[in-house]
């Protein structure tokens, strides 16, 4: 079946550090992949998409491209702030039809002033 | 403002009770799900409903049940047959076909 693979956290980082949270899926067919983040005690939010292989999701500085040889969806900011503490999920849909999110373990993010 | 509210934010269920948690939604979604996510761990689907008074079981639905009445209400019931309901309960909608959107959560506690 359809599976997400994150890298285990927690993941620690200074502010103005380089982040990279590695994804890698799963899948029949062509998802659509997609990173939430949940900040402590609340929902997730919607940080970014690529329906598409190639395809660039981007948002609030945050980066991540859909790879199909590669199966992968790395998310990436150049510059993380102490704001940017929070989980982070990857996930996919399959392609077409009711749209089933499969999540990730989730990544623990933890910057320091 | 359009979006999907959740309550209680913090609900306590004692033995042999069943519990109801409440998704509301004013984005006009066709489908909704319920999901539960334990410490650690990703989100698993309980059950989803793509169109009103209709739903489908998702990969963890023992112990659980949803109605549909209307499009913008999916309320979940702890069943007391759910054997260990202690985790935060995630709703969320989509149009068809769409990115799913999520509202704050219930957390559950057993008493």
């Amino acid at each position: 079946g359809d599976s997400v693979t994150q890298m285990e956290g927690p993941v620690t980082l200074s502010e103005e550090a380089f982040l990279t949270i590695n994804c890698t899926y799963t899948a029949t067919g062509y998802p659509s992949l997609f990173w939430y983040v949940q900040y402590p005690g609340e929902g997730l939010q919607l940080l970014l998409k690529a329906t598409k292989a190639d395809d660039k999701g981007s948002n609030k500085g945050f980066e991540a491209t859909y790879r199909k040889e590669t199966t992968s969806f790395h998310l990436e900011k150049g510059s993380v702030q102490v704001s940017d503490s929070a989980v982070y999920f990857c996930a996919l849909t399959p392609l077409g039809g009711f749209q089933k999110l499969v999540f990730g373990t989730g990544t623990r993010l933890l910057v320091s002033p | 403002d359009g979006g999907i509210t959740q309550s209680p934010k913090y609900l306590f269920r004692k033995e042999g009770q069943n519990v109801t948690l409440s998704c509301e939604q004013n984005l006009n979604h066709d489908a909704m799900y319920w999901y539960r996510q334990d410490p650690g761990q990703g989100l698993r689907l309980i059950y989803y409903s793509q169109i009103v008074n209709d739903f489908q079981k998702g990969d963890i639905a023992e112990g659980y049940s949803v109605s549909r009445e209307k499009k913008e209400s999916f309320p979940l019931t702890v069943t007391s047959a759910q054997k260990n309901p202690t985790a935060f309960y995630l709703c969320a909608s989509s149009m068809y076909q769409e990115t799913q959107y999520f509202g704050p959560g219930t957390r559950l506690l057993v008493l």
